[in-house]
């Protein structure tokens, strides 16, 4: 069964370092999102990713956030300078079509982020 | 703004007990609604998705059920196991259908 795969499953950075966090996911899928969850906290939306731009981003994802599709089956969330406050999971989802149109998301298993 | 909640935080039945985890939402002008399944420290696994014009959605012993003028979606599970555990979630895409907005999750022990 097709799978959204994420890498690496932890990180543990130092405050202010860059952070790479790669997904692959499911390959006839169009729409690309990435979600985040504080420990013991809802699961919150970051940003969706549509025919390679930005479609929608919440709040949270500032300019310290950047998202990219560098090749036609890898999508990156970058994190420039992390802070402690970035320590969370980090979800990589994909879906055939936007989750308002009917489509239906598809989670990969995650990438821990500890900032120390 | 949607906001979506979930009653009860944290349910814990015995094995074989039918079960029902409701989820709330406040705008219901949505698309679908969709259940997930998140394990402790895991990502998570699509259980059902429910489209506005459906009233209900069935998988095995889960079945969902959608009332979109009340606000209100039920997940029941059938003959419960302890494979069940786990925190069930829902949620609902914006009107704009780019961001899904998630409820806080049942967190459900089933004792065996």
């Amino acid at each position: 069964e097709p799978e959204v795969t994420q890498t690496p499953s932890h990180q543990v950075t130092q405050m202010g370092q860059e952070v790479i966090l790669r997904c692959v996911p499911i390959s006839n899928h169009l729409y690309f999102y990435w979600y985040r969850q504080i420990l013991g906290q809802k699961v919150e939306f970051l940003v969706s990713f549509y025919n390679n731009e930005i479609s929608e981003k919440s709040e949270i994802f500032d300019d310290q956030f950047s998202v990219e599709r560098p090749d036609g089956s890898n999508f990156t969330l970058k994190i420039r300078s992390t802070k402690l406050e970035d320590s969370a999971m980090y979800f990589c989802a994909s879906s055939l079509i936007a989750g308002g149109q009917t489509g239906e998301l598809f989670f990969g298993e995650g990438s821990r982020l500890t900032v120390l | 703004k949607q906001e979506v909640t979930q009653i009860p935080a944290a349910l814990s039945v015995p094995e074989g007990e039918n079960l029902v985890l409701n989820c709330s939402f406040t705008d219901s002008a949505i698309y679908n609604l969709q259940w997930f399944r998140q394990d402790p420290g895991k990502g998570l696994t699509s259980l059902l998705l429910i489209q506005s014009s459906q009233r209900e959605q069935t998988s095995g012993r889960l079945n969902a059920s959608l009332d979109k003028s009340s606000g209100r979606s039920t997940l029941y599970i059938a003959a419960s196991q302890p494979g069940d555990s786990a925190t069930y979630l829902c949620a609902v895409p914006n009107t704009g259908g780019f961001k899904t907005i998630f409820g806080a999750g049942t967190r459900l022990f089933v004792k065996a």
